[in-house]
């Protein structure tokens, strides 16, 4: 069974740090997603991409996050310089779109930033 | 901010009893979501029900929604120690990505 594929699984960076996060989605769908998840919260999204444009970036902090999906297929975000208030999973997700919108999950990364 | 505020937070039961949890939210929506996830790890799609069903059965699963209400709920029977969890329920609007709420924590006791 397809799956949606991350990495890496856990990161430990400092402050002040950059870190980069990647997903590579299931094969076929346009649609994908980028969720930032506090611990006993439900996850909250920071992005959505269309194919390679981005649709929904308003929860996104433009001032230190940033995601890109060039070919419109894998992705990858990135928090330059990370906070402590990043630590938390960080989820990948993606669908087929167009009124197919059930959402298929990535394992997640969990950053923890000391 | 989360449109979605599940009911209980926390639900502790006995395996073979059944479990329900609630959905409450806010303003209209085309489908509801509802998603599982074990622990440190990804969300899981259950089932889907759109704003013109009431109810829907997959397996195990019940789930009911009540646009009145603004409310839903899902029904797991017989429970398993493999259906602890955290269940979160998520809206979409038509407007933008899912939004999903805080989830019930459930603890299947062996």
């Amino acid at each position: 069974e397809a799956e949606v594929a991350q990495s890496p699984r856990y990161k430990i960076t400092e402050k002040s740090q950059a870190v980069a996060f990647w997903c590579d989605p299931i094969s076929g769908h346009a649609t994908l997603y980028w969720y930032r998840q506090i611990l006993g919260q439900g996850p909250e999204l920071l992005v959505q991409f269309q194919d390679e444009s981005v649709v929904d970036d308003s929860q996104l902090p433009k001032d230190r996050f940033s995601a890109e999906r060039l070919k419109g297929v894998d992705s990858t975000l990135k928090i330059q310089p990370a906070e402590l208030g990043d630590s938390a999973m960080y989820l990948c997700a993606s669908s087929f779109g167009q009124g197919r919108n059930e959402q298929y999950f990535g394992p997640g990364t969990r950053l923890t930033v000391t | 901010s989360q449109q979605g505020e599940e009911d209980p937070q926390a639900l502790s039961i006995q395996e073979g009893e059944n479990a329900t949890m609630n959905c409450s939210y806010k303003t209209s929506i085309n489908n509801l979501q509802w998603y599982r996830q074990n622990s440190g790890r990804g969300l899981v799609h259950l089932i889907l029900i759109r704003s013109n069903e009431r109810e829907k059965h997959s397996g195990r699963l019940r789930v009911t929604l009540d646009t009145s209400k603004k409310s839903s709920s899902l029904l797991i029977t017989a429970s398993r120690a493999a259906d602890t969890a955290s269940y979160f329920c998520a809206t979409d609007t038509g407007r933008r990505a899912l939004t999903f709420g805080s989830g019930t924590r459930l603890q299947v006791q062996p």
